[in-house]
């Protein structure tokens, strides 16, 4: 059973600082990885992707992807509290037509 | 930003009882995707599609059917409603050569 872990939380930090959030998965024959970001009550919304080894950014956020220890993180610099929401990871296996979904971290940014 | 609408919004239904929840898309998106989540839980895959006349089930074992007699419509039927069935079902879809999947506002069934 291929899998993907996220740690539930709730991680906490204060306004300005940097979140980290981290993702692992179970298989090495993974080609792409996904953060979505869901508000309470809402549906969740595409951060990034990262389809190779190291960091991708996009503003605020910064992805990092590790095959070798099958890891992928999400970075979230100068946190707002507007940020505060649950985080989710997904993973393409191999040439699977689906995403696997991590259960999500949530984060809350407090001011 | 992504143009998928999922209609109602909000449904409360008694038991037994046939429903449709409707999903469309604009941006001519040939995949297109179902998933059940119940608050704060995960997302699970009931079905998907790739393209017109293309339906997989997911890994969730589901009483709901679909069809795909359009490209921007994929709708999700249940025969028969029942409580095991109340949850948040979110519609998404992506490119073809992409699995960047873009999710609708959801639909928030209650089945009493």
């Amino acid at each position: 059973q291929k899998e993907v872990e996220q740690n539930s939380g709730p991680l906490s930090v204060p306004e300005g600082a940097i979140a980290s959030l981290n993702c692992t998965y179970s298989d090495r024959v993974s080609q792409s990885f996904f953060w979505y970001r869901q508000y309470s009550g809402k549906s969740p919304e595409l951060i990034m992707s990262i389809y190779s080894n190291g960091d991708k950014e996009d503003g605020r956020f910064t992805a990092q992807l590790n095959k070798a220890s099958q890891y992928v993180s999400l970075l979230i610099r100068d946190s707002q509290p507007s940020d505060s929401a649950t985080y989710l990871c997904a993973v393409r296996w191999g040439s699977a037509r689906q995403l696997t979904f991590g259960s999500g971290t949530q984060l809350t940014v407090l001011p | 930003e992504a143009d998928i609408y999922q209609t109602p919004r909000y449904l409360v239904i008694g038991t037994g009882k046939k429903i449709t929840l409707e999903c469309s898309q604009t941006m001519g998106h040939d995949k297109m995707y179902w998933y059940q989540q119940d608050p704060g839980m995960e997302l699970h895959l009931i079905h998907y599609s790739y393209g017109v006349n293309s339906t997989e089930k997911g890994d969730l074992s589901s009483e709901s059917t679909v069809s795909r007699i359009r490209t921007e419509h994929f709708p999700l039927t249940l025969e028969s409603a029942r409580p095991s069935h109340t949850s948040q079902y979110l519609c998404a879809s992506a490119l073809r050569q992409s699995y960047e999947q873009y999710f609708g506002p959801g639909t928030r069934l209650t089945v009493t």
